[in-house]
């Protein structure tokens, strides 16, 4: 079967880095992508990586393996706003997007 | 100018109703999608169009039944509505869609809390 692993919550404080990581087994891959989504609204597209490497934006960074089946978004100098979930999602074989249950993020003062 | 918008916000409607949702996205995207996430927030596909034709048709109840009048619409419509029914329905759009790439990228509407009492 098909499966994305990611933490189910993780805390950090105001102003340091986290390392949110995901694990995936799917068939075949297209790609891979992270969303964040805040309480009670919608996802919003963050990245995505197709090619090994990392790919930094801003504050946000995604990192691939694809050998290893792996991901992680990095995220610095947290803001309180960076309180959200954060969902990767694998664009397997048949172009399905198959999606992890998401990170919860809680950032504290 | 809203990419992808959803009607109604919130429903709240009683067990054994029919009930439509409607999504419209000005993005020009070929390919739409609906997604139920329930209370545990797993974001689950359930339809997918890609010019006018469903491509992905999850196991779904056949209760629920996506139309799409045109290639910026996708509307859902849920008949008998059932307790379990209740989570948030998300639509959503891409460029292409079965494409690999950034062009599968998902814009999401806002959501629609659907309530079944």
């Amino acid at each position: 079967g098909q499966n994305i692993d990611q933490p189910t919550e993780m805390t950090a404080t105001e102003g340091a880095i986290v390392q949110i990581n995901c694990t995936y087994q799917t068939s075949g891959f297209n790609g891979l992508f992270w969303y964040q989504q805040h309480a009670g609204e919608a996802p919003t597209f963050l990245s995505y990586n197709v090619l090994d490497g990392l790919e930094e934006k801003g504050r946000f960074s995604s990192f691939l393996s694809r050998s290893k089946g792996y991901s992680y978004l990095l995220l610095k100098e947290l803001q309180m706003k960076d309180s959200a979930s954060y969902l990767c999602a694998v664009l397997d074989s048949n172009y399905q997007l198959i999606w992890g249950a998401g990170t919860k993020l809680i950032i504290k003062p | 100018d809203t990419a992808v918008s959803q009607t109604p916000k919130y429903l709240v409607t009683q067990m054994g109703n029919d009930k439509s949702i409607k999504c419209e996205q000005n993005l020009g995207h070929d390919t739409m999608y609906w997604y139920k996430q329930d209370s545990k927030k797993f974001l689950k596909i359930m339809f997918s169009y890609n010019n006018k034709e469903l491509i992905i048709n999850e196991t779904v109840p056949n209760r629920f039944s996506p139309k799409s009048p045109d290639k910026a619409h996708l509307n859902l419509h849920i008949n008998s509505l059932e307790l379990g029914d209740s989570a948030v329905y998300f639509c959503a759009s891409s460029q292409v869609g079965l494409a690999g790439g950034p062009s599968d990228t998902q814009y999401f509407g806002p959501g629609t809390r659907l309530t079944v009492l």
